[in-house]
């Protein structure tokens, strides 16, 4: 079966920094890949995906995302942060023969002013 | 467009108590999705459909049932309502798109308490 580990709850980062939020999967075969980000009392919101072609995926609110086959990881990033980033971020993986999604737990972004 | 919408946004039920939540989707997709979110848990899968009158099992289906008599609809009910089933409950839709991604749009969500 395939799995999403988010290592960390929360991240910490100053306006204008970069910020990475990490991501690792675990799948037999081709790994299609997704970041979601929630804003509060809101329902989830797609930034992007990987399916297959560059490893650096570009997505919404200028987030970008790094797809790493040997290390099995797929991290967010995003070159500076604002403060209107703040929000819970997921990673997920798709099973292509059900085309569900496997959510990570979680990982809740704090930028700071 | 409307999107995902779902309805009630909010309830409390008392335990043994029955209700219905209705997703719709006017994106005409054929797979719709429902999900619980509880903290630190993430979003796990309760039922899913791939196209009208067809449903499945999802991670966590027990003390949940579903149904898809329309396309655009799909309705989780919950029989007999438990205390462990106060979550926050998300719908889902999809579609395979040209390189098959299958990303997925969500509903704003339906906040339940059972006491």
């Amino acid at each position: 079966a395939q799995s999403v580990a988010q290592p960390e709850d929360q991240v910490n980062v100053a306006e204008g920094n970069p910020l990475t939020v990490k991501c690792t999967y675990s799948v037999s075969g081709n790994p299609y890949l997704f970041w979601y980000v929630q804003y509060p009392n809101r329902g989830l919101q797609f930034l992007l995906k990987y399916i297959t072609g560059d490893n650096l995926v570009k997505g919404s609110y200028g987030f970008e995302a790094e797809f790493n086959k040997s290390q099995t990881s797929f991290h967010l990033k995003k070159p500076s942060a604002l403060v209107s980033d703040s929000a819970l971020y997921f990673c997920a993986v798709r099973d292509i023969r059900y085309s569900t999604l496997t959510f990570g737990k979680g990982t809740m972004l704090l930028v700071s002013p | 467009n409307a999107g995902v919408t779902q309805t009630p946004k909010f309830r409390v039920l008392k335990t043994g108590q029955s209700m219905t939540l209705l997703c719709a989707q006017d994106m005409n997709h054929e797979y719709m999705y429902w999900y619980r979110q509880d903290p630190g848990m993430g979003l796990r899968l309760i039922h899913y459909s791939v196209g009208e009158g067809t449903t499945a099992k999802g991670e966590v289906p027990d003390g949940y049932n579903v149904s898809r008599l329309k396309k655009q609809n799909f309705l989780l009910g919950l029989e007999s309502a438990a205390p462990s089933q106060t979550s926050v409950y998300f719908c889902a839709s999809s579609y395979p798109g040209l390189a098959g991604g299958h990303e997925q749009f969500f509903g704003p969500g339906t906040r339940l308490t059972v006491l």
